[in-house]
C-alpha cells in the first residue's frame, strides 16, 4: 500500500516564476491539506481541499492556489514566485475531512527560489 | 489564537539517558495534541497523540500525557537511542470542520554514542 507520494522531490525556480507541485493521497484517502516548511520552523497549514472544494485556508496569500482532482490527488501552484517562497512543501492525507482523523505526511518537495 | 510553544534545541543527549521536551499550547476548547518526528531528508510521521484531558499518548517508549491544568504534553523517554536523533515538533488540532494541525517550532534530538 503506497503511502502519500510527491513530486518533484526538488525543485529550482527564479524570482517570478510559476511552480506547481503535485500530491498523491494514501490509498483510501480522500482529503489532501498542504503546509510549507520553511527552513528551522514548523510546518504552517496552507489550505485543505476535500470533495475537490478547498475547505479552509491559512494565512497565505492568493498568489498560493491548488486543485484536487477526481482521484484525490491534488496540485500545489504557486505564481509570482518570492525568495520567501523557498521552503519545504508537504502534502498530508486523511479520510472523510473529519476533525482528528490521523493525517498521514509526504516526504515533501524542496522548493528553491533564486 | 491557538498556538505551540516548545523549547527550543539542540537538545543533546548521550545515548541511555533521559529525554525530556517540552511543549505548552494555547487553544480554545479542548484540542487533540499531537508529537510528529522527522527525521533527516523524511516527511512527518506521527508519533503519538492524546485525545483529551489526562489521555496519555505512546509510542516506540515514548510517552506524553496531557495536562489541561497546565496546557502541557511534555515529551518524554526513560531511554535514548542514536537512532532517536531527530527534530520532534508538538502540534494541535482544534477540531471543527477542518483536520489542521498547529505545530510549533520543532526540537532537535541529537543523541551521541
Amino acid at each position: 500500500d503506497a503511502g502519500v507520494t510527491q513530486s518533484p522531490t526538488h525543485l529550482i525556480k527564479t524570482r517570478g516564476q510559476q511552480v506547481t507541485l503535485r500530491c498523491s493521497p494514501k490509498s483510501g484517502h480522500d482529503t489532501v491539506s498542504w503546509y510549507q516548511q520553511a527552513l528551522g520552523q514548523g510546518p504552517q497549514f496552507i489550505f485543505q481541499y476535500y470533495e475537490e472544494e478547498e475547505r479552509q485556508r491559512g494565512n497565505f496569500p492568493d498568489r498560493f492556489s491548488g486543485h484536487q482532482f477526481p482521484n484525490y490527488s491534488s496540485e500545489l501552484n504557486v505564481n509570482a514566485l518570492l525568495l520567501g517562497d523557498s521552503a519545504l512543501y508537504l502534502c498530508a492525507s486523511s479520510l472523510g475531512g473529519r476533525a482528528l482523523n490521523e493525517q498521514f505526511f509526504g516526504p515533501g518537495t524542496r522548493l528553491t527560489v533564486l | 489564537g491557538n498556538s505551540v510553544t516548545q523549547m527550543e534545541g539542540p537538545v543533546t543527549l548521550s545515548e541511555e539517558a533521559f529525554l525530556t521536551i517540552n511543549c505548552t499550547y494555547t487553544a480554545t476548547g479542548y484540542p487533540s495534541l499531537f508529537w510528529y518526528v522527522q527525521y533527516p531528508g523524511e516527511g512527518l510521521q506521527l508519533l503519538l497523540k492524546a485525545t483529551k484531558a489526562d489521555d496519555k499518548g505512546s509510542n516506540k517508549g515514548f510517552e506524553a500525557t496531557y495536562r489541561k491544568e497546565t496546557t502541557s504534553f511534555h515529551l518524554e523517554k526513560g531511554s535514548v537511542q542514536v537512532s532517536d536523533s531527530a527534530v520532534y515538533f508538538c502540534a494541535l488540532n482544534y477540531g471543527g470542520a477542518t483536520n489542521k494541525l498547529i505545530f510549533g517550532t520543532g526540537t532537535l534530538l541529537a543523541v551521541q554514542p
